[in-house]
């Protein structure tokens, strides 16, 4: 069986602060791991992934996301926020040869960025 | 440029009636999905597909049909079983096996009058 959990439905920053957005994952196998944002009115966009190769993952928009596999995490990061960041973001988990390959997704996190 | 297209972008559904959404890709991927998306709850998955003329029950797919019969595309019917129809509906799809991610569409509006 394999579960995210975003901790926090809505986060708030100030533009130019951090961004830290959390993700936990259960997974019976090593898995992969991917974080998406969504724009109102909008489909997915793959913002990163993680496939077993380096645990530091660098992605779009200046994004990135490290592997913690002792803590089951893969929070994602952003060193200095921009107002264009605010959207909804989530995490999502599958496994090789488990569930059909499938990916399952958290319930999402919203980040509002303030002036 | 390779992607996903769902269309329409915004539908209205009468009681009663079934109503169907498209969702065609140009990516060449195996693999193709359905989700419902609530606020606050996330995406649930209705139906998916891995190979043309199969598919598979997701979490959610009483009052959902589907059919695979070309590669390119997977087409999606909400039926008067659907009790609740009114949502944000996403399709995706992804090469087979895991590790590549999902590409979505832009999403229909489903909303009953």
């Amino acid at each position: 069986a394999q579960s995210v959990t975003q901790l926090g439905s809505h986060v708030s920053v100030s533009e130019g602060a951090l961004v830290l957005l959390r993700c936990n994952y259960s997974s019976s196998v090593p898995p992969y791991l991917f974080w998406y944002v969504q724009y109102p009115n909008q489909g997915l966009q793959l913002l990163l992934k993680y496939t077993s190769a380096a645990t530091l993952v660098k992605g779009i928009n200046g994004f990135e996301a490290e592997f913690k596999k002792s803590e089951t995490s893969f929070h994602l990061t952003k060193p200095s926020a921009h107002m264009s960041d605010a959207a909804e973001y989530f995490c999502a988990v599958s496994s090789f040869n488990t569930n059909a390959g499938k990916s399952t997704f958290g319930d999402g996190t919203t980040l509002t960025v303030k002036p | 440029d390779g992607g996903i297209t769902q269309s329409p972008k915004y539908l209205f559904r009468k009681e009663g009636q079934n109503v169907t959404l498209s969702c065609e890709q140009n990516l060449n991927h195996d693999a193709m999905y359905w989700y419902r998306q609530d606020p606050g709850q996330g995406l649930r998955l209705i139906y998916y597909s891995q190979i043309v003329n199969d598919f598979q029950k997701g979490d959610i797919a009483e009052g959902y049909s589907v059919s695979r019969e070309k590669k390119e595309s997977f087409p999606l019917t909400v039926t008067s079983a659907q009790k609740n129809p009114t949502a944000f509906y996403l399709c995706a799809s992804s090469t087979t096996g895991t590790g590549y991610g999902y590409t979505f569409g832009s999403g229909t509006r489903l909303t009953v009058v």
